[in-house]
């Protein structure tokens, strides 16, 4: 099974609102990944967890702020965005974080009004 | 640093024809090749992957070989159907260097199969 789900599937929300976007996967694997995808582009990393830990940080808007609560879970909890962060947000997971076969969930599409 | 370059889009073919999508790369020590397939509405998709040189990945009648020679990681089917229209994306894994562990992907290439 190389399953990674995400919820909600689809979200508005407005400038002040808070709201969070969760990633769940049950492959064992150690390394999960956010990325976000503007239309007709390639997805473009935002943070990277290796063992429940933050590794790489993109250089995102603080508005942004991810969450690791165990192995299996990915948080990505949303403050104060603006219209142009509006995307589809992809997460994934890999065994170990190097170079193994990332795998992605169907997406989260955020539209921030 | 790495780079993935893909041939540009959109494609545009009849069913049964013949695909080839060009993609060439730049990285250091010896990445891990990947095509992953989008269709409209939903996530990445992992087509298939090779993981060193001369290895060919091979999935749903897609094919690649890694060519380290040329940097070359090109897609082909032998017919396609319309069921294949989606985006396509090129991406890489190096072992080493600053990317350690990162995606790189080319800018995706958009076929289109029509009836």
């Amino acid at each position: 099974d190389t399953e990674v789900t995400q919820t909600p599937k689809h979200l508005v929300m407005g400038m002040t609102n808070k709201k969070s976007l969760k990633c769940e996967q049950h492959m064992g694997h150690r390394a999960m990944y956010w990325y976000k995808q503007k239309a007709k582009k390639p997805p473009e990393l935002m943070f990277v967890y290796s063992y429940e830990k933050l590794s790489i940080n993109e250089s995102v808007p603080s508005r942004f702020s991810p969450e690791c609560p165990n192995s299996s879970l990915l948080n990505l909890h949303l403050h104060a965005l603006q219209p142009e962060d509006s995307a589809l947000y992809l997460c994934a997971s890999s065994h170990y974080g190097t170079q193994e076969t990332q795998y992605f969930g169907p997406g989260t599409r955020l539209l921030v009004l | 640093g790495n780079s993935v370059t893909q041939m540009e889009g959109p494609v545009t073919l009849s069913e049964e024809a013949f695909l080839t999508i060009n993609c060439t790369y730049t990285a250091t020590g010896y990445p891990s090749l990947f095509w992953y397939v989008q269709y409209p509405g939903e996530g990445l998709q992992l087509l298939l992957k090779a993981t060193k040189a001369d290895d060919k990945g091979s999935n749903k009648g897609f094919e690649a070989t890694y060519r380290k020679e040329t940097t070359s990681f090109h897609l082909e089917k032998g017919s396609v159907q319309v069921s294949d229209s989606a985006v396509y994306f090129c991406a890489l894994i190096s072992a080493g260097g600053t990317s350690y562990g990162k995606l790189t992907f080319g800018q995706g290439t958009i076929l289109t199969v029509h009836p």
